[in-house]
């Protein structure tokens, strides 16, 4: 079973500073995705990263694919209040069926205080 | 546009309810996804439509839930009868044809008493 392990579970930090989290797995995934959820809505995809040892950057966001493709990771820089949400990872992978899907992690919590 | 079309958005019932979730995917997606949050399991798949068709319900947790998708513009989730542990959030998504990226509505929150 492909399983995605998410960490911290809950991040409370200051306006200004910075953070990690981490999305693990033992298990090779040929994309990984992250998303960010908000309180009371559906998640909303941020980036995809498919190549290995891949560094994309949306504004303060850096998200890297690890080389071997189990891992990733988003660093925020310089986090703002607006960062607040859910950050989940998912990963394109396969059920016990071989039938394609997304496996989710259980995501990171993160509250910026101002 | 419109994105991801959900109603209701909460939805309190009793146990042993019948409870019907419906959700209107962006036009011109071919792929519609139903999950279920909660705090405990994440994110869970239940069921997924491609062209209408469901090509993967290993998620339906058992016979209680059902999925439906009459047409391209509409599809519905039902339990009957409800119980507690039902008690979540329900996700519909939809995903164009050839992409990859799921674009979640504003979720059902569901409590069965």
């Amino acid at each position: 079973t492909q399983l995605l392990e998410q960490s911290p579970q809950f991040l409370s930090i200051q306006e200004g500073e910075n953070l990690t989290v981490y999305c693990n797995s033992s298990s090779v995934f040929s994309s990984l995705q992250w998303y960010r959820q908000e309180p009371g809505e559906g998640p909303v995809l941020l980036v995809t990263v498919v190549t290995g040892g891949e560094v994309k950057k949306l504004k303060r966001l850096t998200f890297q694919f690890g080389d071997a493709r189990k891992d990733s990771s988003l660093h925020i820089t310089a986090a703002q209040p607006g960062d607040t949400g859910l950050y989940l990872c998912a990963g394109d992978g396969f059920n016990a069926g071989n039938n394609r899907k997304l496996i989710w992690g259980l995501g990171t919590s993160l509250a910026v205080n101002p | 546009d419109a994105g991801v079309i959900q109603s209701p958005r909460h939805e309190v019932t009793e146990m042993g309810q019948e409870v019907t979730l419906r959700c209107k995917p962006i036009s011109g997606h071919n792929s519609l996804f139903w999950y279920r949050q909660t705090m405990m399991r994440g994110l869970e798949l239940l069921i997924y439509f491609n062209n209408n068709v469901p090509i993967d319900d290993s998620g339906m947790p058992e016979d209680r839930f059902s999925a439906k998708m009459p047409n391209a513009s509409f599809s519905t989730l039902k339990i009957q009868p409800s119980e507690p542990r039902d008690s979540a959030v329900y996700f519909c998504a939809s995903v164009g044809t050839g992409q990859e990226t799921q674009y979640f509505g504003p979720g059902t929150r569901l409590l069965v008493l």
